[in-house]
């Protein structure tokens, strides 16, 4: 089985301040970590994923997160937020052996102008 | 690539009648993804089909809900009889899987269902 697990529901940040969204997974053998962000009544968009490779990722609209395999990790972070990354954010994780992804439950980004 | 198309974008309709949503994937993609958003339950897999075949329907809540993929181009999701606490947003996401390359999956705006 595998699990995504979201410990925050909500994070609150002031904008041009750092950002951490945390996630923590459970997977058999190698994870595919994804990163999904969700505005109002809109469906999931791909921020970045990890596959293989450096553990240190970069995608979409200046967001980067970092695999740690010791701490089952993939924290999504953002150097200076915006007050337009307002949203909701989903970590996702598969297993190399499975197609189907298996979601987090969600934490509200907000930031504060 | 216009993406993943869902219709509709909305659907409001009374206890017992029959819902059909449907879903165009990405052209390519081979893989395809019914989920369910809940504010109780969060996103739900329903139903996953691989090259067109059922793969693992395991997430389908129970015999009213139904899935079809008739072809690559094309899936349904049906609710026969609808009742009130099937009312969420559906959304449907496909992606690829080819000589071990693994894209993401890509969602579609999703079907926002009402039952009354």
């Amino acid at each position: 089985a595998q699990s995504v697990a979201q410990p925050e529901d909500q994070v609150n940040v002031a904008e041009g301040n750092p950002l951490t969204v945390k996630c923590t997974y459970s997977v058999s053998g190698n994870p595919y970590l994804f990163w999904y962000v969700q505005y109002p009544n809109r469906g999931l968009q791909f921020l970045l994923k990890y596959i293989t490779g450096d553990n240190l990722v970069k995608g979409s609209y200046g967001f980067e997160a970092e695999f740690n395999k010791s701490q089952t990790s993939f924290h999504l972070k953002k150097p200076s937020a915006l007050v337009s990354d307002s949203a909701l954010y989903f970590c996702a994780v598969r297993s190399a052996s499975l197609s189907t992804l298996t979601f987090g439950k969600g934490t509200m980004l907000l930031v504060s102008p | 690539d216009a993406g993943v198309i869902q219709s509709p974008r909305h659907e409001v309709t009374e206890m017992g009648q029959e819902v059909t949503l449907r879903c165009k994937p990405i052209s390519g993609h081979n893989s395809l993804f019914w989920y369910r958003q809940t504010m109780m339950r969060g996103l739900e897999l329903l139903i996953y089909f691989n090259n067109n075949v059922p793969i693992d329907d395991s997430g389908m809540p129970e015999d009213r809900f139904s899935a079809k993929m008739p072809n690559a181009s094309f899936s349904t999701l049906k609710i026969q009889p609808s009742e009130p606490r099937d009312s969420a947003v559906y959304f449907c996401a496909s992606s690829s899987r080819n000589r071990g390359v693994i894209t993401e999956a890509f969602f579609g705006q999703g079907t926002r269902l009402t039952v009354v």
